[in-house]
């Protein structure tokens, strides 16, 4: 129990040009969703907190007009690189927890590896 | 506040060898602490979990942690390891709730055949 699943899991764009990465909760509802970026060889750095019907909440130094989150069901977030460039590629990983998460332990998913050409 | 500290980025032991993998972490609260695998382009896989149970904690593939409060720490360890354990290795603190994870910094783990 308990999958993320996370789709793409690869994906090259042109500069300029947005991309959209979906995550989805397969067997569990879950209210909030943490989307994290990961640059090579380094620790996965949490960009934003996605929360189901509102608003997210993005850290400090994240670009809210250039990675929009939206969190329209229960099952489902969405990370949308606007007009992306060269210095967005990186891993994106999305996680989720069926619970309140700091008991549970939360499931990630595979990761998309964006590529901006 | 929280934070957590892997305190080695490699490690690199002998297949069959055991693997000791520390991690000291700080939290104004009781903490959850959890071990995360991720092998080479690929997500992250719970290993195991501490959550204010027993403070031994026995998770996937052999693996298994300690957590010790009055040293702040809760190293990984395997008791002999296999070619297939090599990867990236992060040890995460939680508050609890919806309280956000802290991740450390990350040990990549070596095995020589």
């Amino acid at each position: 129990g308990a999958v993320v699943s996370q789709h793409p899991s690869w994906v090259i764009c042109k500069s300029g040009t947005s991309v959209k990465i979906e995550c989805r909760s397969l067997d569990f509802q879950a209210t909030t969703m943490f989307w994290y970026r990961q640059f090579p060889k380094q620790s996965l750095m949490l960009m934003a907190t996605s929360n189901e019907g509102s608003k997210a909440t993005y850290e400090q130094g994240v670009e809210k007009d250039k990675f929009l989150i939206n969190h329209a069901s229960l099952t489902l977030s969405t990370l949308t690189v606007t007009s992306a460039h060269p210095e967005d590629s990186s891993f994106y990983i999305c996680s989720a927890s069926p619970t309140s998460g700091g008991n549970y332990g939360y499931t990630f998913g595979s990761g998309t590896r964006l590529t901006v050409v | 506040a929280q934070s957590v500290t892997q305190l080695d980025s490699h490690v690199s032991v002998s297949e069959g060898t055991p693997v000791l993998l520390r991690c000291n972490y700080s939290s104004s609260y009781s903490p959850s602490l959890f071990w995360y695998v991720q092998h080479p382009n690929k997500g992250l896989q719970l290993l195991l979990k501490y959550t204010s149970a027993a403070t031994l904690v026995k998770g996937i593939n052999g693996f298994e942690a300690e957590f010790k409060k009055s040293e702040t720490s809760f190293h990984l360890t395997k008791p002999s390891a296999h070619m297939s354990d090599a990867a990236e290795y992060f040890c995460v603190v939680s508050g609890g709730g919806y309280q956000k994870v802290t991740f450390g910094t990350g040990t990549k783990l070596q095995v020589i055949p």
